[in-house]
């Protein structure tokens, strides 16, 4: 079985600050993982996915994330904050004996101060 | 805009009923994944489709069925409703030779009185 654990359903930063939402994955075979957003009242955009190429991977609006298989992670990060960037966040893991099916942690909610 | 078109975007209904939501996946894409979201439950992937068969089920419950029509759009019932299948339900759909999902709908949201 694949889980996901996404640490902290709250993350505020203040606008120009370091974002980083954690994502801690569970697979018995090398995974795909994925970010997505999710926008109030709108449905999830994806917003990169690490496929077993390059361990970095670069995403939409500035935000990339990294593989790092001897931690079983996949964190989110983007150096500067945008009042735009707010908005719930969600990693995802395929692969193994879910097939292609995707299996997503709880979520963070990501709150910009100005 | 994503491309995905759900409809209805709000159903409100009793338990006991029956519920058809509709789903027009983004032109030239051939898989629809059908998902859950509740509080409780967070976001669970409940059944695909790719180009008119059932390719992957998830936690969908029997009381729950889809299908994909020729014309590539796809329909979830629901029967017997309950209260705690209130929720958003999202379609989404990709390319052919893609195995996840990589467009979304913006979701059609169930309440059960």
């Amino acid at each position: 079985a694949q889980s996901v654990t996404q640490l902290g359903s709250h993350v505020s930063v203040s606008e120009g600050a370091l974002v980083l939402l954690r994502c801690n994955y569970s697979s018995s075979v090398p995974p795909y993982l994925f970010w997505y957003v999710q926008y109030p009242n709108q449905g999830l955009q994806l917003l990169l996915k690490y496929t077993s190429a390059a361990t970095l991977v670069k995403g939409i609006n500035g935000f990339e994330a990294e593989f790092k298989k001897s931690e079983t992670s996949f964190h989110l990060t983007k150096p500067s904050a945008h009042m735009s960037d707010a908005a719930e966040y969600f990693c995802a893991v395929s692969g193994g004996n879910a097939g292609n099916m995707l299996t997503f942690g709880g979520g963070t909610r990501l709150m910009v101060k100005p | 805009d994503s491309g995905v078109t759900q409809t209805p975007k709000h159903l409100i209904t009793a338990t006991g009923q029956r519920v058809t939501l509709r789903c027009s996946p983004r032109s030239g894409d051939l898989s629809v994944y059908w998902y859950q979201q509740s509080l409780d439950q967070g976001l669970q992937f409940l059944i695909q489709y790719y180009n008119g068969e059932e390719r992957a089920k998830g936690n969908i419950l029997e009381r729950f069925s889809a299908q994909q029509f020729p014309d590539l759009h796809s329909e979830l019932n629901l029967s017997s409703l309950e209260l705690g299948d209130s929720a958003l339900y999202f379609c989404a759909s990709s390319e052919a030779g893609i195995s996840q999902p990589q467009h979304f709908g913006d979701g059609t949201r169930l309440s059960i009185l």
